[in-house]
């Protein structure tokens, strides 16, 4: 089973307006990681936000972190038609010994 | 340029062949990574190497084989016993022994004939 689960799976925003990303975990953590992936390509790193922080910023990206919820967001602020993309959270459990676990993903389309 | 390189782009397998994806790097990275995502689903843990000459199996290690015999190569081979091998393969690696912040190779897409 996957630890991350990102909600909603899909998104579909006009050019301008905020997208907002979920991504639920099962269990302690050391950090979480957010990467975009674009069609047919490998994944980007976004940002990455220790289990001691509750809050991120870089550029128009905005990630909270939520250990009591288990759970992380992603905002990403006046969007563009170039963040149409496939946006992942991936989790560093405690216990699982330097393997990074991926969740499903949010599609994001931005229309222009 | 630094990064890590993916070939081929795209492969096709016979059945009951054996075919090996290449993915090197010249980021002078300790740790390298192999997942397999399938459509429009997240990656999953092929095998991770954190040192040269030592890997660990990752989620669904079965029908997959790696080796570790430079800092910049992980090539991994699809071996028949993969019943079900089509799908986006993707090769990581990571400065440090731990999965913080991975750069991605571009995919090798497998498909069977």
């Amino acid at each position: 089973s996957q630890q991350g689960e990102e909600d909603p799976q899909a998104l579909s925003i006009q050019e301008g307006e905020n997208a907002t990303m979920n991504c639920s975990y099962k269990t302690s953590i050391n950090n979480l990681q957010w990467y975009r992936q674009n069609s047919g390509r490998g994944l980007v790193h976004l940002i990455l936000i220790r289990s001691n922080e509750r809050e991120k910023h870089s550029g128009r990206l905005r990630v909270t972190l939520d250990t009591s919820k288990k759970s992380s967001s992603l905002l990403i602020t006046a969007s563009r038609a170039a963040d149409t993309a496939s946006y992942f959270c991936a989790t560093d459990p405690k216990a699982a010994g330097n393997k990074l676990t991926f969740g499903g993903g949010t599609r994001v389309l931005v229309k222009p | 340029d630094g990064g890590i390189t993916q070939s081929p782009k795209y492969l096709f397998r016979k059945e009951g062949q054996n075919v090996t994806l290449s993915c090197e790097q010249n980021l002078n990275h300790d740790a390298m990574y192999w997942y397999r995502q399938d459509p429009g689903q997240g990656l999953r843990l092929i095998y991770y190497s954190q040192i040269v000459n030592d890997f660990q199996k990752g989620d669904i290690a079965e029908g997959y084989s790696v080796s570790r015999e430079k800092k910049e190569s992980f090539p991994l081979t699809v071996t028949s016993a993969q019943k079900n091998p089509t799908a986006f393969y993707l090769c990581a690696s990571s400065i440090g022994a731990g999965p913080e912040k991975l750069f991605f190779g571009s995919g090798t897409q497998l498909s069977v004939l």
